[in-house]
């Protein structure tokens, strides 16, 4: 099946240094990416989606300027958390999405600590 | 908007049945899912439905009622490793997935 990856897995950054979290596919290409962000004992929430060489589309409330999505290839998706602070301390998950409505496939997650 | 509403824990014993249930508001339809997670993993696909009736695959089957608003996830003959949260998710209008808050099953011995 098609496999996702994401890095790193897990990453601990000081509150106003900025974080990069890579995400692949590795065995096809993604016409679109999306970026979620889960909170303990919280479902996914949803924070942008972007289609390869076109800005990303933010949801309501998520800071364009904070969370930066670059997707640069149909393979690679990049999020860049600015200027970190401790309420940014989530599990991020990107999604990517090869063609129809079950292809859909999950990273495994990257999990975020800003101390 | 969009609105998704599951039980937030569930309890049962292995080898039994346990059906979880799904309510949804939303503004344009385009297919229900229901995701499995196991605590610090990313969401593995279980099931799709996006006609009215019952899809089955193997341990899992899945149930929609379009005009009610409704899904409900059976899961059959219970396993230990059954133990985890389970996620609604509904693609909308733009073809986004909403996901529910989940719903944590512990199966016990």
């Amino acid at each position: 099946g098609a496999v996702v990856s994401q890095h790193p897995s897990w990453v601990i950054c000081k509150s106003g240094t900025s974080v990069k979290i890579e995400c692949r596919s590795l065995d096809f290409q993604a016409t679109t990416m999306f970026w979620y962000r889960q909170f303990p004992k919280q479902s996914l929430m949803l924070m942008a989606t972007s289609n390869e060489g076109s800005k990303a589309t933010y949801e309501q409330g998520v800071e364009k300027d904070k969370f930066l999505i670059n997707h640069a290839s149909l393979t690679l998706s990049t999020l860049t958390v600015t200027s970190a602070h401790p309420e940014d301390s989530s599990f991020y998950i990107c999604s990517a999405r090869a063609g129809g409505p079950l292809e859909q496939y999950f990273g495994p997650g990257t999990r975020l600590t800003v101390t | 908007g969009q609105n998704i509403d599951q039980p937030t824990e569930m309890t049962a014993t292995e080898g039994a049945i346990v059906q979880i249930n799904c309510t949804y508001q939303t503004s344009g339809f385009n297919g229900l899912f229901w995701y499995q997670q196991h605590a610090g993993e990313a969401p593995t696909f279980l099931s799709y439905n996006v006609l009215d009736g019952l899809e089955e695959k193997g341990r899992f089957s899945s149930f929609l009622s379009r005009s009610k608003g409704y899904s409900y996830l059976l899961l059959k003959e219970l396993q230990m490793k059954d133990s985890a949260s389970y996620l609604c998710a509904v693609r909308g209008g733009y073809s986004t997935l909403t996901f529910g808050k989940g719903t944590m099953l512990l199966v016990s011995p």
